[in-house]
């Protein structure tokens, strides 16, 4: 049964600081890997997806990599920002259906 | 006007109460998705449509229902409303023909049982 874990659950950082989130699964046999934001009251929105034959996706101050052999994914934030300040969640998609880690927050000190 | 909305955002209920959460769509995708969300865990699949005649149970399905009324809409029923159903619930869509499960979601409706 595939597990998602993120660790750290929670994460406080100053601004301006690089950063980086960790993702890790157990199984390896996946279609892809997704990072998703969630701010309160708002939903979550999706940040990146990386697919199984892909190594690493870029949007803006955002990196995403994937290492399928290590089961393992981390999410790079460049010169962080308030308003980064979010939870980040991935989820992998393992038979066209997606397992979620529980999420890291972070915080973003001005 | 969101693309997901749900209703209600916020709920508070009494044990043994029934409760809808209603999820419509204006995004024309055909796969609908409900999810709920507790402090500690990731989210858990409820159930899910792949269209209007097809509904599947999730992780856990136990206790809830679901109705699929149209292609916009989604509909997650409690008959008898438990305090361990207390949770954020989430409604999703995604379309069949874009490859990779892009999810788009609802803000979320928190239901608190008393």
């Amino acid at each position: 049964k595939q597990e998602v874990t993120q660790i750290p659950a929670a994460l406080s950082v100053p601004e301006g600081e690089n950063l980086v989130l960790n993702c890790s699964f157990t199984d390896s046999a996946i279609y892809n890997l997704q990072w998703f934001r969630q701010d309160p009251g708002k939903g979550l929105t999706s940040l990146l997806l990386i697919q199984s034959s892909q190594r690493e996706q870029t949007s803006g101050r955002l990196n995403a990599s994937l290492d399928k052999s290590s089961g393992r994914s981390t999410l790079y934030i460049a010169a962080s920002q308030p308003g980064d300040s979010a939870t980040y969640l991935c989820a992998v998609d393992s038979n066209y259906q997606l397992i979620w880690g529980a999420g890291t927050k972070l915080i973003i000190k001005p | 006007d969101a693309d997901v909305t749900q209703t209600p955002r916020n709920r508070i209920t009494k044990t043994g109460k029934r409760i809808m959460l209603e999820c419509s769509q204006t995004k024309g995708h055909d796969r609908m998705y409900w999810y709920r969300q507790d402090p500690g865990l990731g989210l858990r699949l409820i159930y899910y449509s792949f269209d209007v005649k097809d509904i599947n149970k999730g992780e856990i399905s136990d206790g809830y229902s679901v109705s699929r009324q149209a292609q916009a809409k989604f509909s997650l029923s409690l008959e008898s409303a438990i305090p361990n159903q207390t949770a954020l619930y989430f409604c999703a869509t995604s379309r069949s023909s874009s490859g990779a499960n892009v999810l788009t979601f609802g803000a979320g409706s928190r239901l608190t049982v008393l």
